[in-house]
């Protein structure tokens, strides 16, 4: 039974650039949720997806920052004109009941420069 | 919205040693509550949780306790290995949709 996978695990921008980053729920989850870490800090809520549906975006800011859980195919966190402030791991979890029980991907470690 | 106070930042104990990490929450709502380890450079691992109507669960080596009436709850490791230093993380649901992070204890178990 794989994890929850993420990819790419490093990007690097420059800044104006677009970045995505991808992540795929563990098998039998629908329940995506997309959290930011900066160095030597803990993890701050971003958004919650179900399928198709963004269910709570409070952590994410209005500007630049998008994200999507299509009906077929990973989650996905865009962020567009990325400046050096976006620098961080962002990191997806999924579960298989609400909130409950969220498990970690690997991590995209974005660097913008 | 949810606060979550960790304490300490920083904790050495010494190898089969007991170590002791205390979170704090605000809201009275909250009825969830994991413990997550981070080692370098990887992915927080979910490694206990309690649900708000029990006081307390135990897995091996690792324990959690729940205060309601305080609002704190802690994670207790005996019998520490130097493969228990990590970083670890509370964090607490108040009935919301997302899990609100302690800024995290950094852990060390020194042989």
């Amino acid at each position: 039974n794989a994890g929850v996978m993420q990819n790419p695990r490093h990007l690097v921008r420059r800044r104006g650039q677009e970045a995505r980053l991808r992540c795929s729920p563990m098998k039998g989850h629908s329940h995506v949720y997309w959290y930011r870490q900066l160095p030597e800090e803990g993890l701050k809520f971003m958004v919650y997806l179900q399928k198709e549906n963004i269910i709570d975006e409070s952590g994410m800011p209005k500007e630049r920052f998008s994200a999507e859980f299509p009906k077929e195919g990973p989650s996905i966190l865009r962020i567009q004109q990325v400046v050096r402030g976006d620098s961080a791991a962002y990191f997806c979890a999924s579960a298989g009941q609400g909130p409950y029980e969220q498990y970690f991907g690997p991590g995209t470690r974005l660097t913008v420069t | 919205g949810e606060n979550v106070e960790q304490h300490p930042s920083t904790l050495s104990v010494q190898e089969g040693d007991s170590a002791v990490i205390k979170c704090t929450y605000s809201d009275s709502a909250s009825n969830y509550f994991p413990w997550y380890k981070q080692e370098l450079g990887k992915r927080p691992q979910l490694i206990i949780d309690i649900r708000s109507n029990v006081g307390e669960k135990k897995d091996q080596r690792i324990a959690v306790t729940l205060n309601k009436t305080a609002k704190h709850f802690s994670l207790h490791i005996t019998e520490t290995q130097p493969e228990d230093s990590a970083v670890y993380f509370c964090a607490a649901i108040p009935g919301a949709n997302n899990l609100f992070f302690g800024t995290g204890t950094r852990l060390t178990v020194i042989p």
